[in-house]
């Protein structure tokens, strides 16, 4: 089963334009991270997240944290075509720290 | 460096034969995790290692899903009796500890006809 809930699950913006991606989960984490996905393959790390912070950035991306909602966002700035794919969170669980991940957001830009 | 490297990429296989998925981790990590992708979801835990053994197999669907790591590098998810639902891609990553992140290698994508 997943924890994560990511909404919405499409996006479709013009290029340049910033895109919001929002992620909710169940349980409390010791990390959210969020990871990309081009063409159903393999995934890339984007950044992660510590319960104890609030807010991160890595260059055009904003990930905001609140552990009393539950809830992440991602924020990307200045969108490019290349920014097209899917994009997931992943919360953390057990000691093993295996990832629970969201359905994820289809997120598509338009040259 | 080299990352996370899986093999076949592809794999296509007939109900009720026996496939292997090879996973290569980054040299020096210790934790190594598979996942299966059905299509159109996120990704769900199915086994991971700590060294060579299996620290929580909780994920596997069934005990037709078994995994192996003999030297703590090298990885092989064996499934056997394939049916059509496993048809999916099958991740691995590793990671350097538990609390670091968990890098993923390309995946392999099961079809079972």
């Amino acid at each position: 089963s997943q924890q994560g809930e990511e909404d919405p699950q499409a996006l479709s913006i013009q290029e340049g334009e910033n895109a919001t991606m929002n992620c909710s989960y169940k349980t409390s984490i010791n990390n959210l991270q969020w990871y990309r996905q081009n063409s159903g393959r393999g995934l890339v790390h984007l950044i992660l997240i510590r319960s104890n912070e609030r807010e991160k950035h890595s260059g055009r991306l904003r990930v905001t944290l609140d552990t009393s909602k539950k809830s992440s966002s991602l924020l990307i700035t200045a969108s490019r075509a290349a920014d097209t794919a899917s994009y997931f969170c992943a919360t953390d669980r057990g000691a093993g720290n295996m990832l629970t991940f969201g359905g994820g957001t289809r997120l598509m830009v338009k040259p | 460096g080299a990352g996370v490297s899986q093999t076949p990429s592809n794999k296509v296989t007939e109900k009720g034969k026996y496939v292997e998925l090879r996973c290569d981790p980054i040299s020096g990590h210790t934790a190594l995790y598979w996942y299966r992708q059905s299509l159109g979801q996120g990704p769900e835990f199915l086994i991971y290692f700590q060294g060579t053994g299996a620290a929580d197999d909780s994920g596997l669907p069934n005990d037709r899903f078994f995994a192996v790591r003999p030297e703590g590098s090298v990885s092989t998810l064996k499934i056997q009796r394939t049916e059509r639902g496993d048809s999916a891609v099958y991740l691995c990553a590793s990671s350097s500890s538990l609390v670091d992140t968990q890098y993923f290698g390309p995946g392999t994508r099961l079809t079972v006809l």
